[in-house]
Parts: C-alpha cells; structure tokens; sequence
C-alpha cells in the first residue's frame, strides 16, 4: 500500500532549538497538508500546497514557523525556534485534489514533538 | 460554536453491541470524512462520503446532506474497534481539500 512518510517518528528538543520535520507524500498526489494535533485544540491545519505552491499557510505562527516543497518527493515544516507551546503530534496528509474530487487522502504516523 | 461538533464525547460499550457516533456541521461542505485514531496512533481515513451510504466490513457510514449530519455506526463492536473516531468536513469552496475536523469520540470496547 502507498503511505505517507514521516521523519522522525519522536522529537525531544530544548526550547530555542531549530525543529525540522519531513514528510514523503504518495507519488502522484498533488495535494500536501500539515496538521497539528494536541490535547487542547484537537487537530488543526497549519499549512498547505497544492502542486508544490503554497496555498495556504494562515494557520501557521509566521514568526516562527516555516513550511516548504523544495520538490515533489519532499516537504518541511520547520520550527525555529522552537518552544515548549509548541509540542504536539504533527501530521502530514496528503491527497489528489482537483476542484471537488478528491481521491486518496492519506495520513502520516506523525511526528511526536516535545519541546522542553 | 464549533463547525463541526460530536456526540457523544465519551462511549463505553460491551462486546457485540451495536455502536453510533454522530457528526453534525454547520458549514457547507464537498466531502465528510470518518477518521480512526488509536492511542499514540497514527490516523487512518476510514470514508470519504458526499452523499448516501457507505459499508466497509462492520463499519457503515451514512450522511444526509441536508440534514448536514452524518453517522458512523459499528455493528458487533469488538475492542479492537477501541479508538478515537474523528469526524472531518471538506469545506466546500477555496479550501480545496484541507479537513475542519470535530473534536473525536472516545470509543471503549469492553469484553
């Protein structure tokens, strides 16, 4: 079966250090998502692209987060610096998606993150 | 008021019983998902649906668009089937496919 992939599965990182984390969407989806899940909001988007361009990022702290596709294969969700506030499960999603239809939406494991 | 709200939060049941979690949304939508979460689990799409019905082992899903509701129903729960099931719409419009999720149900499968 195609999966999404995320690395690292678990992240421990003291406050102000930098936080990367990478995702390798399914091959032929050309829709990419981030997703922040915690304890208090519940799951929440942060960012999204659609043929590698951003399209929306306004649920993201600007000052100190940062999400790119450098290519196909290949995105970043970027924490610098980090902060306790920020420890969460972060998800990558991602999907075929062409106006209304959208065809096989997959998640990622997630990567665990603890900032202390 | 939340866009997508669940009920119940919580749901404990014994083996064998007949489950269903609801979804309600306010918002118009192109799609609704039904999410599957184990503890420290990743998260699995267990249906996509814009209208009607959908059957997947003991698992149905059915959505009255409408009514904007939707229901996830368990047949003969077992508790492997113990989760957090997650309800999430695809906002119809310029959201092309990002998720406003509902704050889940806890399902508890007693043998």
């Amino acid at each position: 079966d195609a999966r999404v992939t995320q690395t690292p599965r678990h992240k421990v990182t003291e406050m102000g250090q930098e936080v990367t984390m990478r995702c390798q969407p399914i091959l032929g989806h050309n829709t990419v998502f981030w997703y922040r899940q915690t304890m208090m909001q519940g799951l929440e988007l942060l960012a999204y692209f659609r043929n590698r361009a951003p399209l929306d990022d306004s649920g993201m702290p600007k000052d100190r987060f940062s999400a790119e596709m450098p290519d196909a294969t290949l995105a970043t969700l970027k924490i610098q610096p980090s902060e306790p506030r920020d420890s969460a499960v972060y998800f990558c999603a991602s999907g075929l998606v062409a106006g209304r239809y959208v065809d096989g939406y997959t998640f990622g494991s997630g990567t665990r993150l603890t900032v202390v | 008021k939340n866009e997508v709200e669940q009920s119940p939060q919580n749901l404990t049941a014994q083996e064998g019983e007949f489950i269903t979690i609801n979804c309600s949304y306010s918002v118009g939508i192109s799609a609704l998902h039904w999410l599957q979460q184990h503890p420290g689990g990743g998260i699995v799409s267990l249906f996509m649906l814009s209208s009607g019905k959908k059957k997947h082992g003991r698992l149905i899903a059915t959505i009255n668009i409408q009514e904007k509701h939707s229901s996830l129903h368990i047949t003969a729960s077992h508790p492997r089937d113990s989760a957090v099931y997650i309800c999430a719409v695809m906002n119809y419009g310029g959201s092309q496919g990002n998720l406003i999720f509902g704050k889940g149900t806890k399902l508890s499968v007693k043998p």
